[in-house]
């Protein structure tokens, strides 16, 4: 069946720590990928997004991701981590006119 | 500042009622979609609709149904509310296919969280 994977369900990481998040994805072909986030009692927001070109996506508050295509990943990075950026974490892929799946998502905490 | 509102933050209702979760978009955007997010299953697609009038079944549509009368506006109906679907329901808009590829992310809600007791 086709899906999106993201491996964490939970991560606990100290403040200033680095971050990686994995996903992976079942599909070939063309796909625009997207890492959301939910913070504690918001609506989930757009981190970033991979349409083309560079594989490397900056998104906004110092994350970003890598696309490897070989590897069918979308992984989330971050070098440092602060406390604000615990939260809940959502890979998606858009494949095809309307179609978009969620991965089941990771609950970050950053201790202070 | 773009905006998708829902019509409540939460909802209680007995099994059997039928009920109803609007949506509201004030980015005209062509594509509008309802999901369920439950603990450790992600978001879950429900209905979408892609233009006025027009709707299309998820993954999960079964004790649901939709209607788009207004392009801004995508309602969510439970015909006879049952316990399992207490759950968060998001709203979801975007733009349509002619925009391209570089703006295809969804704006979400503030989501309805919904008890059905």
């Amino acid at each position: 069946a086709q899906s999106v994977s993201q491996h964490n369900h939970h991560v606990i990481l100290s403040e200033a720590a680095s971050l990686e998040l994995g996903c992976n994805y079942s599909y070939g072909g063309t796909v625009n990928l997207f890492w959301y986030v939910q913070y504690p009692g918001q609506h989930l927001q757009l981190l970033l997004k991979y349409f083309s070109g560079d594989p490397l996506v900056k998104g906004i508050k110092g994350f970003e991701a890598e696309f490897i295509k070989s590897k069918f990943s979308f992984n989330l990075r971050k070098p440092s981590v602060q406390w604000s950026d615990t939260a809940e974490y959502f890979c998606a892929v858009k494949k095809g006119t309307y179609k978009y799946i969620f991965g089941t998502g990771t609950r970050l905490k950053v201790l202070a | 500042d773009v905006k998708v509102t829902q019509s409540s933050r939460y909802l209680v209702k007995r099994t059997g009622e039928k009920v109803f979760l609007e949506c509201v978009q004030d980015m005209d955007h062509e594509n509008m979609f309802w999901y369920r997010q439950d603990p450790g299953l992600g978001l879950r697609l429900i209905y979408f609709s892609y233009d006025v009038k027009m709707k299309e079944k998820g993954d999960i549509p079964e004790g649901y149904s939709v209607s788009r009368e207004k392009k801004e506006r995508f309602s969510l109906i439970l015909e006879s509310a049952s316990t399992n679907q207490t759950s968060m329901y998001l709203c979801a808009s975007s733009r349509g296919v002619s925009s391209g590829r570089e703006f295809n992310e969804q704006f979400f809600g503030p989501g309805t969280r919904l008890t059905v007791l």
